[in-house]
C-alpha cells in the first residue's frame, strides 16, 4: 500500500512565524503535490514537483515555498505565516507511470493566530 | 482554467436509501479519479475511469465516465452511514502525462443511521 505521511495532524503557530510542514512518501513517486483545502473553494495546488530539486508553481504558490531535496520528501514552507494561511495542508503523490492518480496524506490541520 | 462542477453540494439520506452524485464539466477528460474523504482526514482515491462510457463497480458503489468524456457520477446502492463523507471528483483535462489534476469542490453525504 501506498504511504503519504506528513509530519503534523494539528499545527498552532503565530503571524509572522516560519513554518515548515514536512511529507513523506514511501513509494518512490516521481510526482509530489501541496495543496489546501478550505470550505467552499476546495482543493488547490500550491506547488508540485516532478523530481529531486525541482519545484513548479500550483494556482495560489504567494506565500509559500517548497524544497525536495530527496525523493521522497517534499516540504512546504510557509516563510511569515499570516492569518489567511488557516487551513488543512495535504500533500499527494503519484507515480510517473499513473500520474493522473493520486495518493493523500492525512493532511495537517494549521491555525494561524 | 478546467472546471468541475459536482452536484449536489449536500446530501443527507436515511440509511438504506440509494443515491447518485455527479460530476460535470464542459471539458473533455482523459482520466477522471473519485475520492473519498473522511473528516479530518486526507482524500482517499476509489476509482479511475479512463474509456468514454466506462462503467467500474466497487461494492454498493458504481462508476461511470460519459460517453463523451466530460461528466461523469457515482451511484451508491443501499446507502450505510460508513458511506458519510466528501465525494471528490477529480480529472486529468490536458492529456496524458499530465502531473495536475483539476478538483471538483464535493459533495458532502451524510447518511442518517
Amino acid at each position: 500500500d501506498v504511504k503519504v505521511t506528513q509530519s503534523s495532524r494539528y499545527l498552532v503557530k503565530r503571524t509572522g512565524e516560519k513554518v515548515f510542514l514536512e511529507c513523506v512518501q514511501d513509494m518512490d513517486h516521481e510526482n509530489m503535490f501541496w495543496y489546501r483545502q478550505d470550505p467552499g473553494l476546495g482543493l488547490r495546488l500550491i506547488y508540485f514537483s516532478y523530481d529531486v530539486k525541482m519545484k513548479e508553481k500550483g494556482d495560489i504558490p504567494e506565500g509559500y515555498s517548497v524544497s525536495r531535496e530527496k525523493k521522497e520528501r517534499f516540504s512546504l514552507i510557509l516563510e511569515s505565516a499570516s492569518t489567511n494561511q488557516t487551513s488543512m495542508y495535504l500533500c499527494a503523490s503519484s507515480p510517473l507511470d499513473l500520474q493522473e492518480t493520486q495518493y493523500f496524506g492525512p493532511g495537517t490541520r494549521l491555525l494561524v493566530l | 482554467t478546467q472546471l468541475l462542477e459536482q452536484s449536489p453540494q449536500f446530501l443527507s439520506i436515511q440509511e438504506g436509501e440509494n443515491l447518485t452524485v455527479y460530476c460535470n464539466s464542459s471539458s473533455v477528460f482523459s482520466s477522471l479519479q473519485w475520492y473519498r474523504q473522511e473528516p479530518g482526514e486526507g482524500p482517499v482515491l476509489l476509482v479511475t475511469v479512463v474509456t468514454g462510457g466506462e462503467v467500474k463497480k466497487l461494492k454498493r458503489l458504481t462508476f461511470q465516465f460519459g460517453d463523451a468524456r466530460k461528466d461523469s457520477s457515482l451511484h451508491i446502492t443501499a446507502a450505510q452511514p460508513g458511506d458519510t463523507g466528501l465525494y471528490l471528483c477529480a480529472g486529468d483535462s490536458s492529456g496524458a502525462g499530465s502531473y495536475q489534476l483539476t478538483f471538483g469542490k464535493g459533495t458532502k453525504l451524510s447518511v442518517i443511521p
